[in-house]
């Protein structure tokens, strides 16, 4: 079945290094949408790409959506203690929009 | 800033009882989800609803799982005999429009069957 898989599972950062989590799809999607996850809380929409090739920028965070619309980045520049968390993407399930298929996540741990 | 709620934050329940878990979407969304996640896993679809019916549900919404929208502002996730492998954290979303595809999630309820 339809798939999303990011990597890596877990990263530890030095405060003021840059993160980068990937995530690729089985198949082609309509949009990808990121979500943040502090520890005890739940899930945040961040953003959402549609276009092939878009990239959107939050502050100190860039996302990608890939040309083929099957992958996409998160980078994060010069991280903060705020950063930690589990990043999460997500993408449609095949065929619709009703329902969405989450990739496994990546924590993110940040040393001050 | 509105905001999806969701009650209780935590039930304990034995295995074979039936739970009630609510939430009350954010008042002028149309669809509504439940998802569930494993302690330190990932993001589990379970159903998505709209016009008071269900229009999509993964694998693990099996006949032990229903849902309601008993009147217009509550949405309801009924167990009905639960099992040791149904303790989670249940989160309800909801979003505006199907167009509109982001989704707001309530805090969660954690579910612990014993």
């Amino acid at each position: 079945g339809q798939q999303v898989m990011q990597i890596p599972q877990y990263q530890h950062v030095q405060e003021g290094e840059d993160f980068t989590t990937y995530c690729n799809s089985s198949t082609t999607l309509s949009n990808i949408q990121w979500y943040k996850q502090r520890p005890g809380g739940h899930p945040v929409f961040l953003i959402q790409l549609v276009k092939s090739g878009e990239v959107k920028k939050q502050k100190r965070l860039t996302f990608q959506f890939g040309e083929a619309k099957k992958n996409s980045s998160l980078h994060i520049t010069a991280t903060q203690t705020t950063d930690v968390g589990t990043y999460f993407c997500a993408g449609p399930g095949a065929g619709n929009n009703r329902k969405l298929i989450w990739g496994l996540g990546t924590s993110l741990a940040v040393n001050p | 800033e509105p905001e999806v709620t969701q009650t209780p934050s935590h039930q304990v329940t034995q295995m074979g009882q039936e739970v009630i878990l609510r939430c009350v979407p954010i008042s002028n969304h149309l669809y509504f989800y439940w998802y569930r996640q494993i302690l330190g896993q990932k993001v589990e679809f379970l159903v998505s609803f709209y016009n008071n019916e269900i229009s999509e549900k993964s694998e693990i919404f099996d006949d032990q799982f229903s849902v309601e929208r008993p009147d217009g502002s509550n949405f309801t996730l009924k167990i009905r005999s639960t099992k040791l492998e149904d303790s989670a954290m249940y989160f309800c979303a909801s979003s505006a429009t199907l167009l509109a595809r982001e989704q707001y999630f309530g805090p969660g309820t954690r579910l612990t069957v014993t």
